[in-house]
């Protein structure tokens, strides 16, 4: 079946580095874009950034723009977000997901990596 | 950017009534690139609705989703048991992708 796993959540002190790794299975990875959106304890959902199926095109919210990276390797239907000079405020649920064909709903959600940025 | 409010932050209603939940946009959401995502405690979101009003795969037609412009909402015509939970809208029309603040239907 469809499915996400998300990898590479942990504890880190702030100003540290961590990066997430998701494997798809199920679909055809490299005909699509993909998403991570995250979730911080207790609040709503927030949009992290973007990759166009071939990798070519990215795209980030402010939040995280200049800190963040994602990225992917299609050869190994995986998904990457490299997260750098990370912030307490950047601790949260990060969700790995699918976007819908040629739309940027969401219709596949991994279940979740848990980033605590604490000291 | 453009920010979501949905309202109300919590409706309390009865198994077997119709639920309607409001979005509202800061400014036009362009080809009404709008969607409803449901999501239950310790789950991951689940898309309901597409571009306004497109159920998605395996969404029963007791959920409906109308509007355009700036003004979006979902209607659940007869609640089940499973509905109770928190929706979320989000608007994909326009960088960077947004997302409202969501409203929890509880059981009344």
């Amino acid at each position: 079946q469809v499915q996400l796993v998300e990898s590479g959540g942990g504890v880190v002190q702030p100003g540290g580095s961590l990066r997430l790794s998701c494997v798809a299975s199920g679909f055809t990875f490299s005909n699509y874009g993909m998403h991570w959106v995250r979730q911080a304890p207790g609040k709503g959902l927030e949009w992290v950034a973007y990759i166009r199926y071939d990798g070519g095109k990215k795209d980030y919210a402010d939040s995280v723009k200049g800190r963040f990276t994602i990225s992917r390797d299609n050869s190994k239907n995986t998904l990457y977000l490299q997260m750098n000079s990370l912030r307490t405020d950047d601790t949260a649920l990060y969700y790995c997901s699918k976007k819908v064909g040629i739309i940027d709903a969401i219709d596949i959600w991994g279940q979740g990596t848990l980033v605590t940025v604490s000291s | 950017e453009i920010v979501l409010t949905q309202s109300p932050g919590t409706l309390s209603l009865s198994p077997g009534e119709r639920a309607t939940l409001s979005c509202r946009a800061s400014q036009s959401i362009s080809n009404s690139y709008l969607a409803w995502y449901l999501q239950k405690p310790g789950q991951a979101p689940r898309l309901l609705i597409y571009d306004a009003s497109s159920r998605a795969t395996g969404i029963p037609d007791r959920f409906s989703g109308s509007g355009s412009g700036t003004d979006f909402s979902l209607t659940i015509s007869r609640l089940e048991p499973g509905d109770f939970a928190v929706y979320y809208c989000q608007q994909y029309g326009s960088s960077p992708i947004t997302f409202g603040q969501g409203t929890r239907l509880a059981i009344k």
